[in-house]
């Protein structure tokens, strides 16, 4: 989805350095997550705002941060990369305001790997 | 939020409905049915909900039993761009409390041509 961006798109890097991972959104959404993938298995939650006050611990928040800059930014950082943090990085959005159901919108993906 | 249970693997002919079933027996009663699929590593993408009524939308249609218990997603028209892993998430409606979804390991659907 191209109103969600991710940055970068691949990142190759080695154990202790400290990376941002960035996702920038255009569909002026409230909530924004982080989720990572490992091959073989489903997403799993890292992060999620309700909105640039309100940040919340998901299933895997050990060893990562967040910020949320402004409504349209979350940043997911890796203060100490470590190589079982490898694995597929996905930025998503969703809008609460209209329906408490609406979908999430997903980025395309970071592709970290730390060595 | 409800485990849900699908197949691993399913395949389905181009041209043909491709019906992917999902058992979630645990389901409460503020819980929705959602379904996403994830082409090759890409971003997951939405592709339908219901709560307990039947869903279509210009993608797929959803059909929940009528006891909740199970549901399946058709893809009336399969093509080759259809194949990918198709996830079935069970989860109440946001509104303050735990959000996010929870994935498991989905169906992977092979379109053959």
């Amino acid at each position: 989805d191209a109103d969600v961006t991710q940055t970068p798109r691949n990142r190759i890097t080695k154990t202790g350095k400290r990376i941002m991972l960035e996702c920038s959104q255009t569909k002026g959404h409230d909530r924004m997550y982080w989720y990572r993938q490992d091959p073989g298995l489903g997403l799993r939650l890292i992060y999620y705002s309700f909105d640039v006050k309100d940040i919340n611990k998901g299933e895997i928040s050990d060893g990562y941060s967040v910020s949320r800059q402004a409504q349209a930014k979350f940043s997911l950082s890796l203060e100490s990369a470590i190589p079982n943090q490898t694995a597929l990085y996905f930025c998503a959005t969703s809008d609460s305001r209209i329906r408490v159901t609406q979908p999430q919108h997903f980025g395309d993906g970071t592709r970290l790997s730390i060595l | 939020d409800a485990k849900t249970t699908q197949p691993p693997s399913m395949d389905c002919a181009e041209g043909r409905a491709a019906n992917l079933p999902c058992n979630h027996s645990t389901i409460s009663g503020n819980e929705y049915v959602y379904w996403y699929r994830q082409i090759h590593s890409q971003g997951p993408q939405y592709i339908i909900h219901g709560l307990k009524n039947n869903e279509t939308n210009e993608m797929a249609s959803l059909i929940i039993t009528e006891d909740r218990k199970s549901s399946t997603l058709i893809l009336p028209h399969a093509t080759l761009r259809d194949t990918a892993v198709y996830y079935c998430i069970v989860r109440v409606a946001s509104g303050g409390g735990a959000d996010g979804l929870t994935f498991g390991k989905g169906t992977h659907l092979i379109i053959q041509p």
